[in-house]
């Protein structure tokens, strides 16, 4: 089974909405990473909580970690065509330095 | 922020062939730096850690004599693929963990693409 769960799979905005992307898991998360990965590119990293509770923000991107530090989310505030590409969350499960990827969510920014 | 490369971006080589894939941290040390592989529309899956100065960890399905790792330095760690195989193409991705006021940073390289022919 998938220890992370992001939901949606995929999704298409209309440029200037906003928009959430969720990432949960049954356990908890030691170190919960945000990244952006362009299709057969690498990661591009956009932040990492720790923290339950914990929030950060970096230009139009607020990612939230629950006080149970079970799941995140992800908002994208006004969304431009360049916030496109694959959203991954990624996790240390098991408190070993490894993260866990979940399965990825696609964003599409319509025009 | 932190850098990570990876050599070389793209490789395409014939069965049986084996290729050799660097990761390098190049502003900062890393004693541990991790790989991992993406194949088309799937997620990143974690093949193995690679521990500076000692043997590598494998995660459970990933055959270590095929998948040879050495962390030589602080800042480089390899990635061999032994008598590849078609079934072995796919986008090979390393991360380098970069440590900071207390907190474990993992940085990415942009990946390298293997294609087996």
């Amino acid at each position: 089974s998938q220890e992370l769960e992001q939901s949606p799979q995929s999704l298409i905005v209309q440029e200037g909405k906003n928009l959430t992307i969720n990432c949960t898991s049954s356990k908890t998360l030691y170190g919960l990473y945000w990244y952006k990965q362009k299709y057969g590119e690498g990661l591009i990293f956009l932040m990492m909580l720790q923290k339950g509770g914990e929030e950060k923000s970096h230009e139009k991107i607020t990612a939230k970690l629950d006080e149970k530090k079970q799941q995140s989310s992800l908002h994208i505030t006004a969304s431009q065509p360049s916030h496109a590409g694959i959203y991954l969350c990624g996790a240390d499960v098991h408190r070993d330095d490894k993260i866990i990827f979940g399965k990825g969510t696609r964003l599409h920014i319509l025009p | 922020g932190a850098v990570v490369s990876q050599h070389p971006s793209r490789v395409i080589c014939k069965s049986g062939t084996s290729v050799k894939i660097e990761c390098r941290s190049l502003d900062f040390q890393a004693t541990t730096m991790f790989w991992y592989r993406q194949f088309p529309k799937q997620s990143l899956m974690l093949m193995a850690t690679s521990n500076e100065g000692s043997k590598a960890t494998y995660e459970q399905g990933v055959e270590k004599d095929k998948f040879l790792i050495n962390h030589a330095s602080l800042t480089l760690s390899t990635l061999t693929v032994t008598s590849a195989h078609p079934e072995d193409s796919s986008f090979y991705i390393c991360s380098a963990r970069a440590s900071s006021g207390g907190t474990d940073t993992q940085y990415f390289g942009p990946g390298t693409r293997l294609t087996v022919l």
